[in-house]
């Protein structure tokens, strides 16, 4: 089994509706992230959580919002889908300790169209 | 983070060492310097990060110059399946964000 998980895999939805994508990890790791990524460009960070009641705004927070159920699962919602955040998203782990960080593990990511 | 720089793109033949270069010249002195490569709309994958000292996985090898303005990721002998973009990120250690830029992309030619 993959240690971060991404479901659904690819998803098809109309503008206007409320679309959840979730994330889970088996890592055991505190922080988890989300990022979304457009055709030709990097990953951009949309939320990032240090733990079950942490939650941080990324650089592209608008529009989509974050819920952290569990160490283990994090989760990225759409409230009203709309055609500009077709993407591809990818959600992150890492871990660390005293304060620094080890790598960061990515999910397979997840194909979101809205039309 | 500190910005990086790093060529768009580069070519490479199957068996020969691939080396790409990445420019940070306003690095800190507490920040690591990341490497990453992303296959094909797949999800990064982490290839190694050092601090000063020249670093070496079983992936690859990563030199930083003594200055820690640069560096260059070694794959020693490349193959097909290492055509990736790889990135090159500097992250404070106690950051736990990561900034992708737009990488390189590495073609491997057989």
């Amino acid at each position: 089994d993959a240690d971060v998980t991404q479901t659904p895999r690819n998803r098809i939805t109309k503008t206007g509706k409320r679309i959840m994508l979730e994330c889970s990890q088996t890592k055991g790791h505190d922080r988890m992230y989300w990022y979304r990524q457009d055709p030709g460009l990097g990953l951009r960070l949309i939320y990032y959580s240090f733990d079950v009641k942490d939650i941080n705004k990324g650089e592209i927070s608008d529009g989509y919002s974050v819920s952290r159920q569990a160490q283990a699962k994090f989760s990225l919602s759409l409230e009203s889908a709309i055609p500009n955040q077709t993407a591809l998203y990818f959600c992150a782990t890492s871990g660390g300790q005293g304060g620094m960080n080890t790598e960061a593990f990515f999910g397979q990511g997840t194909r979101l169209t809205v039309v | 983070d500190a910005k990086t720089t790093q060529p768009t793109s580069m070519d490479c033949a199957e068996g020969r060492a691939a080396n790409l270069p990445c420019n940070h010249s306003t690095i800190s002195g507490n920040e690591y310097v990341y490497w990453y490569r992303q296959i094909h709309s797949q999800g990064p994958q982490y290839i190694i990060h050092g601090l000063k000292n020249n670093e070496t996985n079983e992936m690859a090898s990563l030199i930083i110059t003594e200055d820690r303005k640069s560096s260059t990721l070694i794959l020693p002998h490349a193959t097909l399946r290492d055509t990736a973009v790889y990135y090159c990120i500097a992250r404070g250690g106690s950051n736990y964000k990561l900034t992708f830029g737009k990488g390189t992309l590495l073609t491997v030619n057989p």
